[in-house]
């Protein structure tokens, strides 16, 4: 069975700018959960979604945004860019919630300059 | 408060010595606890996962226990590798609500030669 699939792995933007992060999660799993982590942070929750509807969002700011589909692969998006926003973003999928078991991608290294 | 608590921070070691993480946790009602191992730059991977009634599990070098009185954890890693170099984050899980994960900040350990 194929993992967690995020894309892409490396991105550099520019402050003001917009971006657009994929997630592909395991076969069969529903649930797809975002992180934020920043050098010498913990994972930051920044959203949940549960076939299509977001069931949790974390304490962040209005920029950040999210959507699932129906193949439940989902998407990120930060609209104006900051520099505190350069982060590695991580997905994760459950099969179900509540979510007992977490499945990791690779993540996402997203630079702001 | 549910709340994950690791320790130390960070920690240096010998290649070829043993090491102790510690995870103290005020979850409830407690579901399960997962040791992730996160590589620089990439996902957490799930090292092992333990519920109630285990306290014990190995996974290669890897031995975690669990005392479930005192809402403590260890994570012991014998004869250290440099490939061991990476962050060791507890997560700990929740039986009820629908955000049910609480996340460690982890320990950055450092293997040297």
């Amino acid at each position: 069975k194929a993992g967690v699939t995020q894309t892409p792995r490396y991105l550099i933007k520019t402050r003001g700018q917009q971006v657009t992060l994929s997630c592909s999660p395991i076969s069969g799993h529903r649930s797809v959960s975002w992180y934020q982590q920043t050098p010498g942070q913990g994972l930051q929750f920044l959203f949940e979604y549960f076939s299509e509807t977001q069931r949790n969002k974390g304490n962040f700011p209005g920029r950040f945004s999210g959507r699932q589909f129906s193949n439940s692969r989902s998407e990120m998006n930060v609209s104006t860019l900051e520099l505190g926003d350069s982060a590695l973003y991580l997905c994760a999928s459950s099969p179900g919630i509540p979510k007992n078991e977490q499945y990791f991608g690779p993540g996402t290294r997203l630079t702001v300059t | 408060k549910n709340q994950v608590e690791q320790s130390p921070q960070s920690l240096i070691i010998l290649e070829g010595k043993n090491c102790t993480l510690q995870c103290n946790y005020t979850v409830s009602p407690f579901s399960n606890l997962r040791w992730y191992k996160q590589d620089t730059g990439r996902g957490p991977v799930s090292l092992t996962i333990m519920t109630f009634s285990e306290n014990t599990k190995s996974n290669g070098r890897y031995t975690a226990t669990l005392d479930a009185d005192t809402k403590q954890s260890s994570l012991h890693i014998t004869a250290s590798q440099l490939s061991d170099s990476a962050s060791y984050i507890c997560v700990v899980s929740a039986e009820t609500g629908a955000n049910n994960l609480f996340f460690g900040t982890g320990t950055r350990l450092t293997v040297i030669p």
